[in-house]
């Protein structure tokens, strides 16, 4: 079965410094990667997701996630944060039967201040 | 806005009760998910409609149900609730093809009280 740890349940940076959130994965077969942020009283919304292909992958908002088949990681990145980053994230992986439905991991709420 | 709505925003009821949660995808979308967001379990994914069809279930409880309608709406039926089904409830579309794997939109949510 399909899974998805995200070891950090926050992650606190300063605005203007670089920002990582973690995300481990454990599939049998191609990993279909995603992630996805919850402002509050909100939805998920997209940000970027790996198929195949270049490892680094680019989403919305100028972030970025890199896939990494030998440590099975798919980390969220950012150069520079922003304040109005701060959201909860998660990281999900897609079922790779077909059906496609999404295994969330627990969460990582990223904080960042002024 | 993702383009998928919906409805109600909040849902407050008793135990024993049964309550209908509406969900419509985005124009064109052909699949619908329903997820279920707690603070003890998570994110969890309930069940998958495509074009009408029950595609895959997850985590679903025999109390709930779903059905897609031929205009692509989907309503999650949610009975003899107990004061655990309290949750956040997503709904969320995708063209959904067997050969791609596409993000899925997601509603903004139904809150669900049960007292």
């Amino acid at each position: 079965a399909q899974s998805v740890a995200q070891p950090e349940d926050q992650v606190n940076v300063a605005e203007g410094n670089p920002l990582t959130v973690k995300c481990t994965y454990s599939v049998s077969g191609n990993p279909y990667l995603f992630w996805y942020v919850q402002y509050p009283n909100r939805g998920l919304q997209f940000l970027l997701k790996y198929i195949t292909g270049d490892n680094l992958v680019k989403g919305s908002y100028g972030f970025e996630a890199e896939f990494n088949k030998s440590q099975t990681s798919f980390h969220l990145k950012k150069p520079s944060a922003l304040v109005s980053d701060s959201a909860l994230y998660f990281c999900a992986v897609s079922d790779n039967t077909g059906f496609q439905k999404l295994v969330f991991g627990t969460g990582t709420r990223l904080l960042v201040s002024p | 806005d993702s383009g998928v709505t919906q409805t109600p925003k909040h849902l407050i009821t008793a135990t024993g009760q049964r309550v209908t949660l509406r969900c419509s995808p985005r124009s064109g979308d052909l699949s619908v998910y329903w997820y279920q967001q707690s603070l003890d379990q998570g994110l969890q994914f309930l069940i998958q409609y495509y074009n009408g069809e029950e595609r895959a279930k997850g985590n679903i409880l025999e109390r709930f149900s779903a059905q897609q309608f031929p205009d692509l709406h989907s309503e999650l039926n949610l009975s003899s609730l107990e004061l655990g089904d309290s949750a956040l409830y997503f709904c969320a579309s995708s063209p959904f093809t067997e050969l791609s794997y596409n993000e899925q939109f997601f509603g903004p949510g139904t809150r669900l009280t049960v007292l």
